[in-house]
């Protein structure tokens, strides 16, 4: 069936270091969103990519859409506390409206 | 900032049990969704709701579960008989379109334990 695969699972940094975690479809997507979930939160959109090879920034964050729209991944610069989290991936679920979510990759960062 | 909202914040049943959870979606959205998330596991995805009825469902909703709309503002889901498997954060989502450019809102969650 139709999966969105996430590595690694879990990332531990150094505060100041650099984290990316990486996405990727058994199908081709028309478009993938990002999200972070904070520890004992819900998860909060970040941000939505379409094109080809897109690349959006956000600040420190940069995201990444494959040119096949298969892969995707997500830069976070010189990480700090506050980008603790679990960030997921999630892609259109078949030909419908829900999106499917990856396994999702956990950040933790020590000062 | 409008935002959905979930209720009750934890839920204790006995196996067995019939449970409800509540969610006020967004005012003005017009796609709806259930998901669970295991302890320190993935978002699953349980069903989308339009138009009062069904869009979508996964493999998990099957005849235990469903969804209701019953007035202009809650969203429900029933679990029949619930199990012990059935132990989850169950996050309800709106949306206000169903284009890829639209993003889910997720509500707080309900922590529901099965006993």
């Amino acid at each position: 069936g139709q999966q969105v695969m996430q590595i690694p699972q879990y990332q531990h940094v150094q505060e100041g270091e650099d984290f990316t975690t990486y996405c990727n479809s058994s199908t081709t997507l028309s478009n993938i969103q990002w999200y972070k979930q904070r520890p004992g939160g819900h998860p909060v959109f970040l941000i939505q990519l379409v094109k080809s090879g897109e690349v959006k920034k956000q600040k420190r964050l940069t995201f990444q859409f494959g040119e096949a729209k298969k892969n995707s991944s997500l830069h976070i610069t010189a990480t700090q506390t506050t980008d603790v989290g679990t960030y997921f991936c999630a892609g259109p679920y078949q030909a419908g409206t829900a999106l499917i979510f990856g396994k999702g990759t956990t950040l933790s960062v020590s000062s | 900032e409008p935002e959905v909202t979930q209720t009750p914040s934890h839920q204790v049943t006995q196996m067995g049990q019939e449970v409800i959870l509540r969610c006020v979606p967004i005012s003005n959205h017009l796609y709806f969704y259930w998901y669970r998330q295991i302890l320190g596991q993935k978002v699953e995805f349980l069903v989308s709701f339009y138009n009062n009825e069904i869009s979508e469902k996964s493999e998990i909703f099957d005849d235990q579960f469903s969804v209701e709309r019953p007035d202009g503002s809650n969203f429900t889901l029933k679990i029949r008989s619930t199990k012990l498997e059935d132990s989850a954060m169950y996050f309800c989502a709106s949306r206000r379109t169903g284009l890829g450019n639209s993003p889910l809102h997720f509500g707080n969650g309900t922590r529901l334990t099965v006993t």
